[in-house]
């Protein structure tokens, strides 16, 4: 069976400090997909990244950037200079290869910037 | 703009009453999806559809209905045999095969209470 776990539900940070955001993606599955997402108070939520099963190559995108490792099955988000408007929960949803493709949710993690 | 359009923002429902929440998009997308989300949770899928006329149950189906007649059209109707739901529902749409990669695009939710 597939399992997520975000192991931090909650996170507090002065505004600046950088903050990683920990993901575990349990499977059997040698293909799949790993994407983030943001909810912000408003309660829509907004695609940050996808990262392919096969790729390994860490990635930086402005003050966000992603460490995922296939061997320990994690898949890590780090924003730094974390701003008040980060402030939001952040879900980590793997997918399943293949035609019938689902996300399945990790229950999120509150990120709080205070200033 | 392309997106998705969920209304209301807001729906109080009587006890025994059936309410509709609906969801346009105008994406093109083949896929979409009808998510509850709860305090404190993650989302729970309820419904599915990756094409017009057909549609699957999610991991909590019961008490709820859908239809999809129309591709950017895919109303979720609350029955009175929802025992507790009192929830924000997220409706979402997304490609099929390669262009999955790219994830979900999410409405701005519905938030039902029942009064």
């Amino acid at each position: 069976a597939q399992k997520v776990t975000q192991a931090q539900t909650e996170i507090s940070v002065v505004e600046k400090e950088d903050v990683t955001l920990d993901c575990v993606y349990e499977t059997r599955d040698t293909t799949y997909y790993l994407f983030w997402y943001k909810q912000p108070p408003s309660g829509e939520l907004v695609f940050l990244i996808r990262r392919n099963s096969f790729d390994e190559q860490n990635e930086i995108s402005g003050r966000y950037s992603w460490n995922f490792q296939k061997s320990t099955s994690s898949f890590n988000f780090t924003i730094t200079a974390s701003q008040v408007v980060d402030s939001a929960v952040y879900f980590c949803a793997p997918s399943n290869a293949g035609n019938n493709r689902k996300l399945i949710w990790g229950l999120g993690t509150s990120l709080a910037v205070n200033p | 703009d392309g997106g998705i359009t969920q209304s209301p923002k807001y729906l109080f429902r009587k006890e025994g009453q059936n309410v509709t929440l609906s969801c346009e998009q105008n994406l093109n997308h083949d896929a979409m999806y009808w998510y509850r989300q709860d305090p404190g949770q993650g989302l729970r899928l309820i419904y599915y559809s990756q094409i017009v006329n057909d549609f699957q149950k999610g991991d909590i189906a019961e008490g709820y209905s859908v239809s999809r007649e129309k591709k950017e059209s895919f109303p979720l109707t609350v029955t009175s045999a929802q025992k507790n739901p009192t929830a924000f529902y997220l409706c979402a749409s997304g490609p099929t095969g390669t262009a999955f990669n790219y994830g979900y695009t999410f409405g701005s939710g519905t938030r039902l209470t029942v009064v």
